[in-house]
């Protein structure tokens, strides 16, 4: 079946940057955008980006450009997010979720929890 | 561009019908009908209920519905259940440098 299965939770401190995996299985990696979404604690859901893993193309919203790098490994089907400077207000779980198409998600992966605190 | 907005709040009966709203402005909404709803219960991942305003994956019941009308979109859940009770959120594909917006999320309670 189809899954997204990330990495496990991480504490980073300000000013660090964090990495977050998302690794595919059963379906092609290359046939569909993966998009990270992240929920601050009490907070809604967030679009941070995309990114094609055929090309590896990416579209950021506006407020990560300049802070996130999208990056995929094809050869273990793995798609990567990175967050530079971070502060307490990237406090969130993390998500990634593979694109049915560029305007909606149908599977979520499983969430990656990422504390920032000094 | 702000996020879309929704009510933060809806309840009903089980049985009973309840209608989330998500509204935005003409460039939040690009001109696409590209509207897709969430549903997220504590704990959990998000879960698509909805797409391109009112179609619905394999596996939803059609208790859920979606419409849109102009510069809102609806989501209407109907016949109640407890385990409708979660978050809902809207989505739409603003087609500009935000790609895709967020509603703020509407909390559904079954009474």
């Amino acid at each position: 079946q189809v899954q997204l299965v990330q990495s496990g939770a991480d504490i980073k401190k300000p000013g660090a940057s964090l990495r977050v995996s998302c690794e595919a299985s059963g379906y092609t990696f290359t046939g569909h955008f993966i998009h990270w979404v992240r929920q601050a604690p009490g907070h809604g859901l967030e679009w941070m980006g995309r990114i094609n893993p055929h090309t590896g193309g990416t579209r950021l919203a506006q407020t990560f450009q300049g802070r996130v790098t999208m990056t995929r490994d094809t050869s273990s089907n793995t798609a990567y997010m990175e967050l530079n400077w971070l502060t307490s207000d990237d406090t969130a779980v993390y998500f990634c979720a593979r694109g049915a198409a560029t305007h909606y998600m149908d599977v979520w992966g499983t969430g990656s929890t990422v504390t920032v605190s000094s | 561009q702000s996020a879309l907005t929704q009510p933060p709040s809806a309840s009903g009966s089980p049985g009973q019908s309840v209608t989330i709203s998500c509204t935005g402005t003409n460039g939040d909404f690009g001109g696409y009908n590209y509207v897709s709803w969430y549903q997220q219960r504590p704990g959990y991942a998000p879960k698509l209920m909805i797409f391109e305003v009112n179609k619905r994956p394999s596996g939803v019941p059609d208790r859920f519905s979606g419409s849109k009308s102009g510069n809102t979109a609806s989501l209407t859940v109907s016949g109640l259940q407890a385990e409708d009770e979660a978050d809902y959120y809207c989505t739409s594909y603003a087609g500009s440098n935000n790609l895709l917006l967020f509603g703020g999320g509407t909390k559904v309670t079954v009474l």
